[in-house]
């Protein structure tokens, strides 16, 4: 098993759909979360930060479940502009320093 | 607002050649990193410094060089390029290495084809 997994998509939702994408970790003792968007040929931009109680920014919302050891980000009344792909990182203790391990994306389509 | 600036943004090697990947950090942070991009494969961790003065070896560090020159600075050498090389490049940074809570912030990239 990867140790993260992601839904490779591409979702292809019109505009103004929910969409939600969900990423699995295998080490249970990972420590936090973060969700990246990325555009073609362009860096990787945080998106946000996954907080155990879930959070909110605007029309997104990511959530942590650690029991089923998954993260979520759902996309409320998506944009044209939402197209993209969505990357999951997951950090994890390494000693003195930490391991960020991320997944291969999900591609996301928003069409008119 | 410069943040992480990576240079250059695109280069072309024969296979043999040597090259030096510049990034350098306006945000005062003090680790830093390198990536590589590749199609199936996501982003690998080829070196990084959690600090300046330290170096260490990532994912892939094979065929690969790096110099933390200076806080700001992190130069990632190519001695000698070969076609398994080419790929998309990532400088990034973050404030605390350490800290599992301090996101990465990344540059512009830099795609580089060895042929």
């Amino acid at each position: 098993r990867k140790e993260v997994e992601q839904d490779p998509g591409p979702f292809n939702v019109p505009e103004g759909a929910t969409v939600a994408f969900n990423c699995t970790y295998s080490n249970s003792a990972s420590q936090s979360f973060f969700w990246y968007r990325q555009d073609c040929r362009k860096e990787p931009k945080l998106l946000m930060s996954v907080y155990s109680s879930g959070n909110e920014d605007g029309r997104f919302t990511a959530q942590l479940n650690r029991a089923s050891q998954y993260i979520s980000l759902l996309i409320r009344d998506s944009k044209l502009s939402d197209s993209a792909t969505y990357l999951c990182v997951v950090v994890q203790d390494a000693g003195n320093n930490r391991k960020l391990i991320w997944g291969l994306g999900t591609s996301l389509a928003v069409n008119p | 607002n410069a943040g992480v600036t990576q240079t250059p943004k695109f280069q072309v090697l024969k296979t043999g050649q040597s090259m030096t990947l510049q990034c350098a950090q306006d945000m005062n942070h003090n680790s830093m990193y390198w990536y590589r991009q590749d199609p199936g494969m996501g982003l690998r961790l080829i070196y990084y410094s959690a600090s300046e003065g330290t170096t260490d070896k990532g994912e892939v560090p094979n065929g690969y060089n790096v110099s933390r020159l200076n806080k700001r600075e992190f130069s990632l050498r190519l001695e000698s390029a070969a076609p398994s090389q080419t790929s998309v490049y990532f400088c990034a940074s973050s404030a605390l290495g350490s800290s599992y809570n301090s996101p990465l912030h990344f540059g512009n990239g830099t795609r580089l084809t060895v042929t």
